[in-house]
């Protein structure tokens, strides 16, 4: 299985800070990697796919970056909605594992 | 509007099974694969496994082989996914999810709300 190693597990930042949260896979996965929001209570809402392709509807300040086993979520200026843990997920093959989560707060 | 309605929360006891429903509707349902992911109570995102709604082919994680049946019932836009002797470990929100594809990238894109399922003797 490819296991996927997310970076920090927590995070705390300010209103208009830049924020990245890096995603490392075990092997090369190419572009097969998804980015999801989970806010308290509430199921995933996909942000990124494809490594860089923005989900319609979500807000262009996120932005994805990297390919085959590093990779990047960045949110350009942070705003107060943004606080929740975020999850990349490879789809490269079976199991489609996520990273462990990174739990972002507003300072 | 394009939206996935999952059957409502479950208490089973070690050894029993449970099957959870997953309702679309705004969209073809035979278009799309539905996949099936769980979240343990303070944990992260467990990838269970999918089928397509066109042909009813699956593709179960191997954690869950010989345990777990996703259906479809292209009739009702209904997908199912049923796990067999429960555990206590297995006792987790359970969420269906419509997953899109782009060329050969897939991305779930829609989710259900979510069904609590617990275990417990």
């Amino acid at each position: 299985d490819i296991q996927m190693t997310q970076s920090p597990s927590s995070l705390s930042a300010s209103v208009g800070d830049r924020v990245t949260i890096t995603c490392r896979a075990s092997q090369s996965i190419s572009s097969y990697l998804n980015w999801y929001q989970q806010k308290p209570g509430k199921a995933p809402k996909l942000l990124i796919y494809a490594a860089y392709n923005l989900q319609s509807g979500v807000p262009s300040r996120f932005s994805g970056s990297g390919s085959g086993t590093d990779f990047t979520l960045t949110i350009s200026s942070l705003q107060p909605e943004d606080s929740a843990t975020y999850y990349c997920q490879h789809s490269y093959s079976n199991p489609y594992t996520f990273g462990q989560g990174t739990k972002l707060e507003i300072k | 509007q394009v939206q996935l309605v999952q059957s409502g929360a479950e208490v089973k006891k070690p050894g029993a099974s449970v099957k959870v429903s997953c309702k679309a509707s705004g969209y073809t349902f035979s278009s799309y694969v539905i996949s099936w992911v769980r979240q343990a109570p303070g944990q992260g995102l467990e990838w269970m496994g999918g089928i397509s709604a066109y042909n009813g082919n699956t593709n179960y994680a191997q954690k869950f082989q010989g345990r777990v049946t996703m259906t479809t019932d292209t009739s009702t836009s209904t997908a199912y996914m049923e796990l067999r002797s429960l555990r206590s470990d297995d006792t987790a929100v359970y969420y269906c999810a419509r997953e899109t594809a782009v060329g050969s990238y897939y991305g779930m894109d829609v989710w259900g709300q979510g069904t609590t399922v617990t275990v417990s003797s």
